[in-house]
């Protein structure tokens, strides 16, 4: 069973400092990771994904994601944070396809930009 | 590619009424799913489908069916709709592992 923690359900920054979004997950596969971003209202975004290959995943709008997997972590960060990164994020694992590509979601964690 | 397309945006149900949501996308891709989103909750998956004709059940099925006659359509159907119901729904749809959402319907039950 595949299971994802999001350790913070709300994180609080002020513009250009920066951000620590934290992610731990469970996996009976070697998993397949991701990070979504969904503005008020609007549907989900990819941000950035980890299949396997460089640890240290660059995604979009400054973000990356590093994967440690012997602390079982995918965490999301970024140098510095801009009003416009005001959302929700999801961490998900992925099932493998054939056990049909399912994703398991982490409750959220909703990030709030302070000017 | 218009991706994938759900229709309604919104919907206003009362209780004991059904309906069907729509889903299509126009990749080719052969995994197809359904999702509701409630607060605090992150996505849910409640069916999903490998290929045409195959159907398997994700987290939390119960009150929702679906089919998959074609690969490009995959609709949930809300049998009998209850409060419990009124929630965002995303369908997405994947070849590989990368899944492609759709804009998502946001349904009310009274």
């Amino acid at each position: 069973a595949q299971s994802v923690t999001q350790l913070d359900s709300h994180v609080s920054v002020s513009e250009g400092t920066p951000v620590l979004l934290r992610c731990n997950y469970s996996s009976s596969y070697s998993p397949s990771l991701f990070w979504y971003v969904q503005h008020p209202n609007k549907g989900l975004q990819l941000l950035l994904k980890y299949t396997s290959a460089a640890t240290l995943v660059k995604g979009i709008n400054g973000f990356e994601a590093e994967f440690k997997k012997s602390e079982t972590s995918f965490h999301l960060t970024k140098p510095s944070a801009h009003m416009s990164d005001a959302a929700e994020y999801f961490c998900v694992v992925s099932e493998p396809p054939e056990y049909g590509n399912k994703l398991v979601f982490g409750a959220g964690t909703i990030l709030r930009v302070k000017s | 590619n218009a991706g994938v397309t759900q229709t309604p945006k919104f919907q206003v149900l009362k209780t004991g009424q059904s309906m069907t949501l729509q889903c299509a996308q126009d990749m080719n891709h052969e995994y197809m799913s359904w999702y509701r989103q409630d607060p605090g909750m992150g996505l849910r998956l409640i069916h999903y489908s490998v290929g045409a004709g195959i159907t398997d059940q994700g987290e939390v099925p119960n009150g929702y069916n679906v089919s998959r006659s074609t690969t490009e359509d995959f609709p949930l159907r809300l049998l009998s709709a209850a409060p419990s119901q009124t929630s965002v729904y995303f369908c997405a749809s994947s070849y590989g592992v990368e899944q492609y959402f759709g804009p998502g319907t946001r349904l009310t039950v009274t």
